[in-house]
């Protein structure tokens, strides 16, 4: 079955880094993009950018243009994401999730989700 | 990238029919058909319940049932019931590649 295994909870000052991934098993690993999203405590949804397992390409939203990275591994089907210079408004749960709509957000597969707190 | 606009809240009786509703502009929702809805329970991950504009993943409720028109595209719920209390998005594609989620709406099955 499709399962996509995100990494465990991360704790960080502000400044620093943060590396979370998310290993996909259950499918073709390089026929679907993989977006990230992230929720702020009792906030919304908040899309981050995708990248496509395939060709490696990404596209990342403004907002977080610069501060973050996207990358694959296509031996162990994982895909990272690298959050740089960490705010405490980075506090969120960072999801993974599978698009079968070709880049048009359809997300039917998610991770369970990876909560990185920022704090001094 | 502005976020899509829904109401903050909802609420409507067993057996009753809502209405949620997801404005956006001509860079997102007004000109692409990738329009997707989410429904999330507290401290669950999210599931994707309709997907370009009015398609329902297998196993999902026909209870569920998408529409677009102009800007504006639509969720409604028929037959509420208590376990359909929960937070829905609704998201987009963008003009220039990119993809949008609105603020969401809270449901409350009274």
């Amino acid at each position: 079955q499709v399962q996509l295994a995100q990494s465990g909870a991360e704790v960080k000052k502000p400044g620093a880094s943060v590396k979370v991934s998310c290993k996909a098993s259950g499918y073709s690993f390089t026929t679907y993009y993989i977006h990230w999203v992230r929720q702020a405590p009792g906030q919304g949804l908040e899309w981050m950018g995708r990248i496509n397992p395939s060709g490696g390409d990404t596209r990342y939203a403004q907002k977080f243009q610069g501060g973050i990275t996207m990358t694959r591994d296509t031996s162990t089907s994982t895909v990272y994401l690298d959050l740089s210079s960490l705010r405490s408004d980075d506090t969120a749960v960072y999801y993974c999730a599978r698009d079968i709509g070709g880049g048009g957000g359809y997300f039917d597969y998610w991770g369970q989700g990876t909560l990185v707190s920022v704090s001094s | 990238q502005s976020a899509l606009t829904q109401p903050v809240s909802v609420s409507g009786s067993p057996g009753q029919s809502i209405t949620i509703s997801c404005t956006g502009t001509s860079v997102d929702l007004s000109n692409y058909g990738y329009v997707s809805w989410y429904q999330q329970h507290p401290g669950k991950v999210p599931k994707l319940i309709i997907y370009d504009v009015t398609t329902r993943p297998s196993g999902v409720s026909n209870r569920f049932s998408g529409s677009k028109s102009g800007n504006t595209a639509s969720l409604t719920i028929s037959g509420l019931q208590a376990e359909d209390e929960a937070d829905y998005y609704c998201s987009s594609y963008t003009s220039n590649s990119h993809l949008v989620f609105g603020g969401g709406t809270k449901l409350t099955v009274l």
